[in-house]
C-alpha cells in the first residue's frame, strides 16, 4: 500500500529552524522526483521545492530560497525540508508529494506554525 | 511566474447535475515538441490526501470515476464532472508543470445545492 506520512511539524519563533521528514513507502521513491507544497490555512496550494531522484537538482519558490533546503536518503526512502529563518508568513501544512511532471502520492501534511 | 486562475471560486450544485470548473494560465503551458499540456487537476477532501485526477490536462489518474473529464489545451482547461455524486464535495485546483516555479490555481470549492 502507497504510503506517504510526513513529520517534523511545530510551533517555533520566528526567525527559528524546523526540519520537516517525509516517510514513503510503495512509491518507487529512488527512481522519483519528490515535491513538497504548503498551504496556509484557508488557503490555496503553494509548491515550495522539488528534488530529482538523485537529489542533486533542486527547485524552490523564491519566497524560501536560501533559507529552505530540500534533501533525500534514498535508502531510507524519506525526504527532508530543513527550514531556517522562519517567518510568520511560513506558517502552513507541509505536504510531501511524488512527481515532476504532476503529483501522485500525496501525504496528510505536517502542520507548521510560526508565531512568537 | 505562471498565473493559474480559476473560475468559478465556488458553485453550489445539485445532485445529478453537471459541474464545470475554468482554468486559465498566464501563458501556454502546451510543451510543442512534445505536443503536451503540462497541467494536471487535483481533488482535495477534508482530512484526506490530494488526489489526482488529470495529468497532461486529459489523462485520467488511477480509480478516477467515468463521471469526471477534462479538456483544453495551450492556456484554457476544464473540469467536468458530468453527474455531482455527494462524495464529489471538495476543492478542486488545477496545477502547472510547465515551468519552475510550479503553480496552482486558487482553488475551487464545490458543494450541493
Amino acid at each position: 500500500e502507497v504510503q506517504v506520512v510526513e513529520s517534523g511539524g511545530d510551533l517555533v519563533q520566528p526567525g527559528g529552524s524546523l526540519r520537516l521528514s517525509c516517510a514513503a513507502s510503495e512509491i518507487d521513491f529512488s527512481n522519483s522526483w519528490m515535491s513538497w507544497v504548503r498551504q496556509a490555512a484557508g488557503g490555496g496550494l503553494e509548491w515550495v521545492a522539488h528534488i530529482n531522484h538523485r537529489g542533486n537538482e533542486k527547485y524552490y519558490v523564491d519566497s524560501v530560497k536560501g533559507r529552505f533546503t530540500i534533501s533525500r536518503d534514498n535508502g531510507k526512502e524519506s525526504l527532508y525540508l530543513q527550514m531556517n529563518s522562519l517567518k510568520v508568513e511560513d506558517t502552513a501544512v507541509y505536504f510531501c508529494a511524488r512527481g515532476h511532471y504532476g503529483l501522485d502520492s500525496w501525504g496528510q501534511g505536517t502542520l507548521v506554525t510560526v508565531s512568537s | 511566474d505562471i498565473v493559474m486562475t480559476q473560475s468559478p471560486d465556488s458553485l453550489a450544485v445539485s445532485l445529478g447535475e453537471r459541474a464545470t470548473i475554468n482554468c486559465k494560465s498566464s501563458q501556454s503551458v502546451l510543451n510543442s515538441p512534445d505536443n503536451k499540456n503540462y497541467l494536471a487537476w487535483y481533488q482535495q477532501k477534508p482530512g484526506q490526501p490530494l488526489k489526482v485526477l488529470f495529468y497532461w490536462a486529459s489523462t485520467r489518474g488511477s480509480g478516477v470515476p467515468d463521471r469526471f473529464s477534462a479538456s483544453g489545451s495551450g492556456a484554457d482547461f476544464t473540469l467536468t464532472i458530468s453527474s455531482l455524486h455527494a462524495e464529489d464535495v471538495a476543492v478542486y485546483y488545477c496545477h502547472q508543470y510547465y515551468a519552475t516555479p510550479r503553480t496552482f490555481g486558487q482553488g475551487t470549492k464545490v458543494e450541493i445545492k
